[in-house]
């Protein structure tokens, strides 16, 4: 059971120059999220979708462009790199459901530098 | 806004000695808690969820306390060992929000 798969697992770009940031899970869940994390600042939330085909910005979104491409795979896009964009990234999901909501079950991270 | 906050920052302690990490949120409306727990260039692992409606949730060593109206939890952990050095973090969840907001985390050494 792989869990949430991220790749790549680091990634180095210049300023300017755009990547995509996969990510898939196999657990079925219907919410998937990334997240960022810096030194002292804690995990943000850049984007999330509550379902397939639904995408909501969260605190940080500015820079980036997701895309829920079906149940399974959420991809965070950067069109246009910034050095302020050199973080750890992390894909996450969960189940939520009714009343029910399972825990936050994370990737690995994606370590990108721009410079 | 939601703001959660963890101290301390960092715990140092030798082997074998119980332990408790705080976790204190602005806001009571939450729909549940995470604690989670990070080791070094790893992702975060789900330790234990407490929803509004509990006041414990235990797995082995572990036990996780909630008190809503005074916006505490409490991670205690049992019998340290110095496997469990790692940066242990809390979350919470707004209720009928979709977004978690995480505190900062408290950074853990058990010495042998």
């Amino acid at each position: 059971n792989a869990g949430v798969t991220q790749t790549p697992k680091f990634q180095v770009l210049k300023t300017g120059q755009s990547m995509t940031l996969q990510c898939a899970q196999d657990m079925n869940h219907n919410s998937m999220y990334w997240y960022r994390q810096d030194p002292g600042m804690g995990l943000r939330l850049i984007y999330y979708s509550a379902s397939e085909g639904t995408t909501d910005k969260g605190e940080v979104p500015n820079g980036y462009n997701v895309s829920r491409l079906n149940k399974r795979e959420f991809s965070l896009r950067l069109e246009s790199a910034a050095p302020s964009q050199t973080s750890v990234y992390f894909c996450a999901s969960s189940e939520w459901k009714d009343s029910y909501n399972s825990p936050l079950h994370f990737g690995n991270g994606t370590r990108l530098t721009v410079t | 806004k939601q703001e959660v906050t963890q101290i301390p920052a960092a715990l140092s302690v030798p082997e074998g000695e119980n332990l408790v990490l705080n976790c204190s949120f602005t806001d009571s409306a939450i729909y549940n808690l995470q604690w989670f727990r990070q080791d070094p260039g790893k992702g975060l692992t789900s330790l234990l969820l407490i929803q509004s409606s509990q006041r414990e949730q235990t797995s082995g060593r572990l036990n996780a306390s909630l008190d809503k109206s005074s916006g505490r939890s409490t991670l205690y952990i049992a019998a340290s060992q110095p496997g469990d050095s790692a940066t242990y973090l809390c979350a919470v969840r707004q209720g009928g929000s979709e977004k978690l907001v995480f505190g900062k985390g408290t950074k853990l050494t058990v010495n042998p």
